[in-house]
């Protein structure tokens, strides 16, 4: 079956440390996305990309990072600089036009 | 800028009672509207989107949504609500190449 996947589904960072969140989709989608979702605050855009070694910054990307080598791939990397990176992570892709964003099952960081 | 608000944090029906979940947009142009549904600890799943033509647009698992372009709303609705349908639902607008989305209404559907 075609879907995103994200992993891991947990993840504890230490202080100062910086950690990558995975997201592989299969789904031959152009476009990728990475979001934060705290609650009551619904999803902040981090970082897209719309197609491979290109990519933007969202409305919150300071202290996070990203790379797209392959259409496939969007890792995402918090740094030591982001301060408060305790949060849900979600991924998502979508092919062009005004169509739908395919999410995965997100992960979910927090602060050791 | 485009944007959307759900005025409730929460909405509570009981089971086989209609459900609606509000929405409100502000955007130049043209809105390209959406909805999506999340339970807990998963993703968002789509529900239904708007971009132009019937007012009335219908979705997945028997949901539906009413544009209504003088109210600037797009409204959610369900005719008769299923305690499965207890999740946190977001509307979203299209902005650009990103999609912008509200704060989210959690809907608790009562057995």
């Amino acid at each position: 079956d075609g879907g995103i996947t994200q992993s891991p589904k947990y993840l504890f960072r230490k202080e100062g440390q910086n950690v990558t969140l995975s997201c592989e989709q299969n789904l031959n989608h152009d476009a990728m996305y990475w979001y934060r979702q705290d609650p009551g605050q619904g999803l902040r855009l981090i970082y897209y990309s719309q197609i491979v070694n290109d990519f933007q910054k969202g409305d919150i990307a300071e202290g996070y990072s990203v790379s797209r080598e392959k259409k496939e791939s969007f890792p995402l990397t918090v740094t030591s600089a982001q301060k408060n990176p305790t949060a849900f992570y979600l991924c998502a892709s979508k092919t062009f036009g005004i169509q739908p964003q395919h999410f995965g099952d997100g992960t979910r960081l927090s602060i050791l | 800028a485009q944007s959307v608000a759900q005025p409730e944090d929460q909405v509570n029906v009981a089971e086989g009672n209609p459900l609606t979940v509000k929405c409100t947009y502000s955007v130049s142009g043209n809105p390209y509207l959406f909805w999506y549904v999340q339970y807990p600890n998963r993703g968002l799943q789509f529900l239904l989107k708007y971009i132009t033509g019937d007012n009335l647009v219908k979705g997945s698992y028997g949901f539906e949504a009413e544009f209504n372009k003088s109210q600037t709303s797009f409204h959610l609705k369900k005719p008769s609500a299923l305690v499965s349908d207890s999740a946190l639902y977001f509307c979203a607008v299209r902005t650009y190449y990103k999609l912008s989305f509200g704060a989210g209404t959690t809907v608790t559907v009562r057995a």
